[in-house]
């Protein structure tokens, strides 16, 4: 079946610092890709998505990016703050199929 | 979010025995799905519905079934045949044409 890649498993960086997190997808029909932070316990909160109509999609300290060519998409977040740490997910929405998350610790 | 329901939130069972996991919508979505999630692990599709009597398979659909009678509701039944059942169980919907899916607080399923 299709697969999702993600990298890094775990990032640790410093509170002001920039994180950013890669992910690959296989079918080159998908076209819909969000990002969701999960919390210990909680559920999976959409943070911000793309579609494959654009290269790039900013909110606030949040962007994401996508080559549809190279058929991967990534989440940049800046200014990182202690409250960024959660697991990250990526997603091809399309074929419903999930990144294995990345662990951002955001340390003060 | 909050029109999204998943009870109870922790539930425990004993090996062998069949469990059914409740998910309730009121946001007239048609879209409903059931996920699973493993420590360390992203989420994985065990089963979806994309309207009413009629859903299909995930990627590990095996030891598991379900049934879309009602709009509002996607029930999940963990039969004794899946073999590791333990585990954080989210459901979530989408409206018909749009791309988000919303996911529910989640049951987790802790077989002994």
């Amino acid at each position: 079946g299709e697969n999702v890649e993600q990298h890094p498993s775990t990032l640790s960086v410093q509170e002001g610092d920039s994180a950013v997190i890669k992910c690959t997808y296989s079918d080159s029909a998908s076209n819909y890709f969000p990002w969701y932070k999960q919390e210990l316990g909680k559920r999976p909160q959409l943070i911000i998505d793309i579609r494959s109509n654009v290269g790039e999609k900013k909110d606030q300290r949040i962007a994401v990016t996508l080559n549809k060519t190279a058929k991967h998409f990534s989440l940049h977040i800046t200014e990182t703050q202690p409250e960024d740490s959660a697991v990250y997910f990526c997603a091809d929405a399309d074929d419903m199929r999930f990144g294995a998350g990345t662990r951002l610790t955001v340390k003060p | 979010d909050g029109g999204i329901t998943q009870s109870p939130k922790y539930l425990f069972r004993k090996e062998g025995q069949n469990v059914t996991l409740s998910c309730e919508q009121n946001l007239n979505h048609d879209a409903m799905y059931w996920y699973r999630q493993d420590p360390g692990q992203g989420l994985r599709l065990i089963y979806y519905s994309q309207i009413v009597n009629d859903f299909q398979k995930g990627d590990i659909a095996e030891g598991y079934s379900v049934s879309r009678e009602k709009k509002e509701s996607f029930p999940l039944t963990v039969t004794s045949a899946q073999k590791n059942p333990t585990a954080f169980y989210l459901c979530a919907t989408k409206r018909d044409g749009a791309y988000e899916q919303y996911f529910g607080p989640g049951t987790r399923l802790t077989v002994t």
